[in-house]
């Protein structure tokens, strides 16, 4: 069946350095992809998405770019902060999202 | 702002209770969706249902079931709790088929 796979699972980056966050899909009927965001201990909740007729969406300090080719698409976060510090999990949808297994991104000091 | 809601954050039940976890939203969604999180696992989807009285099985229903008698509301039933399904359970609601609205989450622990 479809499956994203998300890399890495873990992501350690100093304070003010970037991070990026990779994921893969099957289902290249794919046609939405979003990122979410889950701080510790509260709901995950939408960040950015993107729309397959779209390379790259900026928000601030958040990006994501897409390569349907490839089918893979990636989460950028500039200038780190330390409420920065969360899972982040992608997704892809077709008509149903199918979620990657999420990325601990961790924020050092 | 999109509303969604659960009936406990935390619940401790033992081996063969019946369990009911309830969710409400109060957006008019049309989609609601159940989920377990367990650390390095991510968001599995137990069911889901785009209508009243509808349902569709996820990627892991077994142990589960569901009941949507309003549209608001979106219940998840465990016949016979095992130790198994400790876990965290989400509840999200989505108009159309995009982006997904998540309730707080129930910690479930079953002894």
């Amino acid at each position: 069946g479809e499956n994203v796979e998300q890399h890495p699972s873990t992501l350690s980056v100093q304070e003010g350095d970037s991070a990026v966050i990779k994921c893969t899909y099957s289902d290249s009927a794919s046609n939405y992809f979003p990122w979410y965001k889950q701080e510790l201990g509260k709901r995950p909740q939408l960040i950015i998405d993107i729309r397959s007729n779209v390379g790259e969406k900026k928000d601030q300090r958040i990006a994501v770019t897409l390569n349907k080719t490839a089918k893979h698409f990636s989460l950028h976060i500039t200038e780190t902060q330390p409420e920065d510090s969360a899972v982040y999990f992608c997704a892809a949808s077709n008509y149903q999202l199918i979620w990657g297994a999420g990325t601990k991104l961790i924020i050092k000091p | 702002d999109v509303k969604v809601t659960q009936s406990s954050r935390y619940l401790v039940k033992r081996t063969g209770e019946k369990v009911f976890l309830e969710c409400v939203q109060d957006m008019d969604h049309e989609n609601m969706f159940w989920y377990r999180q367990d650390p390095g696992l991510g968001l599995r989807l137990i069911y889901f249902s785009y209508d009243v009285k509808m349902k569709e099985k996820g990627d892991i229903p077994e142990g589960y079931s569901v009941s949507r008698e309003k549209k608001e509301r979106f219940s998840l039933i465990l016949e016979s709790a095992s130790t198994n399904q400790t876990s965290m359970y989400l509840c999200a609601s989505s108009s159309g088929l995009l982006t997904q609205y998540f309730g707080p989450g129930t910690r479930l622990t079953v002894l």
